[in-house]
């Protein structure tokens, strides 16, 4: 059974410092994606990572995806209130599209 | 707004009872899914179609019972649930289906409680 092991599981920083989030498994992904989950909402995609060792920007938030394809992490930089809300990872397997595996999460508050 | 919209949003039930979760994607998706999200467990995906036609059913109790009458458009009919059922039930669309790099899109939940 794969499994995506996310930590750390509950987050509380200050507006202004940067914070770093992984996602672990022992077994290899096709792909990986990190979605926000702001509460009262459904999950949003904020990146596709799927080449191992690739690392990918979007504004303050950088996702990078581990050179075996087994690990992913997520840093943020001058955290913000509006970064607060669940950040999931999922993995893809190409032997079995449809299907992803989800970690459990990391919840992040962002306190101004 | 992610293009999924879901009703209702909040829904309270008794175990006895029969309802129906609504979901619509205005996207143009041929593939939908519906997943429930509990607490300290991760995303359990529950049924997936495509092009109207199930895919997918990963050991769901028959007292759900999905049903797609058209690629917009997907309901998840419940009777006779229990209160273990309790949960935010999250639609999702996909532009194809199993293909790994697509981006599925959720609406916002119906946040189910079965008294």
């Amino acid at each position: 059974t794969q499994l995506l092991e996310q930590s750390p599981q509950f987050l509380s920083i200050q507006e202004g410092e940067n914070l770093t989030v992984y996602c672990n498994s022992s077994s290899v992904f096709s792909s990986l994606q990190w979605y926000r989950q702001e509460p009262g909402e459904g999950p949003v995609l904020l990146v596709t990572v799927v080449t191992g060792g690739e690392v990918k920007k979007l504004k303050r938030l950088t996702f990078q995806f581990g050179d075996a394809r087994k690990d992913s992490s997520l840093h943020i930089t001058a955290a913000q209130p509006g970064d607060t809300g669940l950040y999931l990872c999922a993995g893809a397997n190409a032997g079995n599209n449809r299907k992803l595996i989800w970690g459990l999460g990391t919840s992040l508050a962002v306190n101004p | 707004e992610t293009g999924v919209t879901q009703t209702p949003r909040h829904l309270v039930m008794g175990m006895t009872n029969k309802k129906s979760l609504k979901c619509e994607q205005h996207l143009g998706h041929n593939a939908m899914y519906w997943y429930k999200q509990s607490a300290k467990k991760p995303l359990e995906l529950m049924f997936v179609y495509s092009l109207e036609e199930r895919v997918e059913n990963n050991s769901v109790p028959s007292r759900f019972s999905p049903e797609c009458p058209n690629s917009s458009h997907l309901f998840l009919h419940l009777h006779t649930l229990q209160p273990e059922d309790s949960a935010l039930y999250l639609c999702a669309s996909s532009p194809r289906l199993a293909v790994h790099t697509d981006t599925q899109y959720f609406g916002p939940g119906t946040r189910l409680t079965v008294l």
